[in-house]
């Protein structure tokens, strides 16, 4: 069975610094892909970035990146040069490339707070 | 581009009652899914199906059914909404590949009386 765990409910950040959020996650599947999504204070969910498992390099896209650590099954997020309007609530999500084929398990959610 | 259409917005319901909620989306999309949201938590799966006429089973399937008629529509019935329930029901839809991010709905809010 699949689960995300994401340790950290809250983390509070001043403007322009940069933050990483944990994500852990548990899979019997040899191929899998690993999601972040920010969920706005409107409650609008929007898909950020993706890490294939098969993938060495850490994915890039804007000012999110991730750091893919597979040998301890994590996947953390890391937002350069935070700005006031990332404050949202992030959630790394997991699909099963196999097994668990279009399963999508998220995980609990970390509320980020930038401040100036 | 496409669109998820969640409705209703907001659904008031009776403690007992059974409630529909539905979804279509015009991406032409495989797969569909159906999440509940409590406040403050994560996203709890319920339902998924990969295509037409095809369930799948969540996490919380209890005390839900779903339906796939068709593949742009997927819908979602409360079998008896429980008295103070209140939550945020998410649909989402991708492609068939796995390596795709499912895209979101703008959620049902439900409160029952």
């Amino acid at each position: 069975a699949q689960k995300v765990t994401q340790t950290q409910t809250s983390i509070s950040v001043v403007e322009k610094t940069t933050v990483t959020m944990d994500c852990v996650y548990e899979t019997r599947d040899s191929s899998y892909f690993l999601f972040w999504y920010k969920q706005t204070a409107s409650g609008e969910i929007v898909f950020l970035i993706r890490q294939d498992s098969y993938k060495k390099e850490n994915a890039t896209v804007g000012h999110y990146s991730l750091n893919f650590q597979k040998p301890k099954s994590s996947i953390g997020l890391i937002i350069t040069a935070t700005q006031i309007e990332d404050s949202a609530v992030y959630f790394c999500a997991m699909r099963g490339g196999n097994n668990a084929g279009a399963k999508l398990t998220f995980g609990g959610g970390t509320r980020l707070t930038v401040r100036p | 581009g496409g669109i998820i259409t969640q409705t209703p917005k907001f659904l008031i319901g009776q403690e007992g009652q059974k409630l529909t909620l539905k979804c279509q989306q015009n991406f032409n999309h495989d797969t569909m899914y159906w999440y509940r949201q409590d406040s403050g938590k994560g996203l709890r799966l319920i339902y998924y199906s990969i295509t037409e006429n095809d369930l799948q089973k969540g996490d919380l399937s209890e005390g839900y059914d779903a339906s796939r008629e068709k593949k742009s529509s997927f819908s979602l019935t409360v079998t008896s909404a429980q008295k103070n329930e209140m939550a945020v029901f998410l649909c989402a839809s991708s492609i068939g590949e796995y390596n795709q991010a499912p895209l979101f709905g703008e959620g049902t809010r439900l409160s029952v009386l």
